[in-house]
């Protein structure tokens, strides 16, 4: 089955910083990804999301470019602010006849002032 | 527009006994998903619903089950409960056959004692 790497595990930043946050997925018929960001006690939010037919997706200071040769995608936050800190999940889906996503194991960001 | 419900938010329960967990998605979704999250094994992939139908289940022993309602609430669950059950059990629903865009409930923190 498929299988997400994601790193680091922690990223500690300045405010004003940019942050990246990188996967690489195992099944090369995964062919959406998402990524969603869970603060504190709360649900976890979709906040980007790219499909295996474009390389690159951006949303105001979000970024998520795929390389699907090398089997992997990053997240790219510029301008980092104190909100954006999170723990933040990237998951890899083949949206064929029924739909799963395979999570990474998070990546705790910290915007320090 | 409604959110993705999931009741109750919390249970405890004691080794040995069921627990039924429920989920109303968002009106129009007819693809709900569930998924486990704990610190150790992060976001685990549970079932998944489209119409009535589990298309997609995830490795998860016999004792966890689920269902789908014509009007696409969804319910599952748990028998025979076990310490290590104690999770934030997730819902989530998208609009997608394909599952693009999933939406998270808010989660029901099960602990099992």
């Amino acid at each position: 089955g498929e299988n997400v790497e994601q790193h680091p595990s922690t990223l500690s930043v300045q405010e004003g910083d940019s942050a990246v946050i990188k996967c690489t997925y195992s099944d090369s018929a995964s062919n959406y990804f998402p990524w969603y960001k869970q603060e504190l006690g709360k649900r976890p939010q979709l906040i980007i999301d790219i499909r295996s037919n474009v390389g690159e997706k951006k949303d105001q200071r979000i970024a998520v470019t795929l390389n699907k040769t090398a089997k992997h995608f990053s997240l790219h936050i510029t301008e980092t602010q104190p909100e954006d800190s999170a723990v933040y999940f990237c998951a890899a889906s083949y949206t064929g006849t029924a739909s799963k996503l395979t999570f990474g194991t998070g990546t705790r960001l910290q915007v320090t002032l | 527009k409604a959110g993705v419900t999931q009741t109750p938010r919390y249970l405890i329960k004691t080794r040995g006994q069921q627990v039924t967990l429920s989920c109303s998605p968002i009106s129009g979704h007819r693809s709900v998903s569930w998924y486990q999250q704990t610190p150790g094994q992060g976001l685990q992939f549970l079932f998944e619903y489209f119409s009535e139908t589990q298309r997609n289940k995830g490795n998860f022993p016999g004792r966890f089950s689920g269902r789908q309602f014509s009007n696409s609430r969804s319910e599952m669950n748990v028998s025979t409960l076990e310490l290590g059950d104690s999770a934030l059990y997730l819902c989530a629903s998208s609009l997608s056959r394909a599952g693009y865009g999933y939406t998270f409930g808010s989660g029901t923190r099960l602990t099992v004692v």
